[in-house]
């Protein structure tokens, strides 16, 4: 089955840029997609696929794709950013869904 | 605006089974894929698996043997069995809706989530 990678820790400082990565075969072939989720939350859909973010997130957070590596980008990072980054996509042979570890995100 | 409820006990008896049921408002149950993703404490994101609104399912291969997912159309959910349960099952379990066609791995909407505690 197909796994998802992703770095256990990052940290940024205030108003600097930062890039999450997620790396893994799938990805070669499927999207991926990005979700936020800090303490006591539900994970929250912040960015999808190659150029897709949903109402409401903003525009600062940014994806992209090349080859087996997806990178989720913050331009100029608040403290409400921090919190744990999921990446998730789907098992190459399968219809199962698969997610990365998590990336713990601190800004400091 | 899409809204998903979980709603089960909170405490389950180790080797019983643990049920829970996600409420879908503000919208159809029709024409998606649904979700049960599960946290235990300080840990990630694991993918329970998922039903078609047509009752078709897919399971995540380490906890295919013990689970079930069902829907409901005419009452606008889908339900969650975990039988032979064990302290390891203890977690957040959250519902989720998955994208209809080949967007259906895409999670757009949570639920807030449920702790079960598997626990004597």
């Amino acid at each position: 089955s197909s796994e998802l990678t992703q770095d256990p820790s990052v940290s940024v400082a205030l108003g600097q840029t930062v890039s999450l990565t997620c790396r893994g075969d799938s990805l070669r072939n499927y999207d991926a997609h990005w979700y936020q989720q800090k303490p006591g939350q539900a994970p929250l859909l912040v960015f999808s696929g190659k150029n897709r973010r949903p109402s409401g997130i903003p525009d600062r957070i940014s994806g992209s794709t090349s080859g087996n590596t997806a990178t989720l980008t913050i331009t100029g990072a608040q403290a409400e950013d921090e919190a744990d980054y999921y990446c998730n996509s789907r098992d190459s042979s399968s219809d199962h869904v698969i997610f990365g570890g998590g990336t713990k995100l601190t800004v400091l | 605006q899409l809204q998903l409820q979980e709603s089960g006990p909170g405490l389950v008896t180790p080797s019983e089974t643990l049920s829970l049921t996600c409420a879908v408002s503000g919208g159809s149950i029709s024409s998606y894929y649904w979700n049960w993703i599960r946290q235990a404490p300080g840990k990630g994101l694991e993918w329970i698996g998922h039903v078609f609104h047509i009752g078709t399912t897919s399971y995540n291969p380490s906890l295919k043997s013990r689970v079930s997912i069902s829907v409901d159309t005419s009452r606008n959910l889908f339900s969650l069995r975990v039988m032979s349960v064990t302290a390891a099952d203890t977690a957040v379990y959250y519902c989720a809706r998955g994208g209809s066609s080949s967007g259906w791995y895409r999670l757009d909407h949570w639920g807030q989530g449920a702790l079960v505690t598997v626990s004597s």
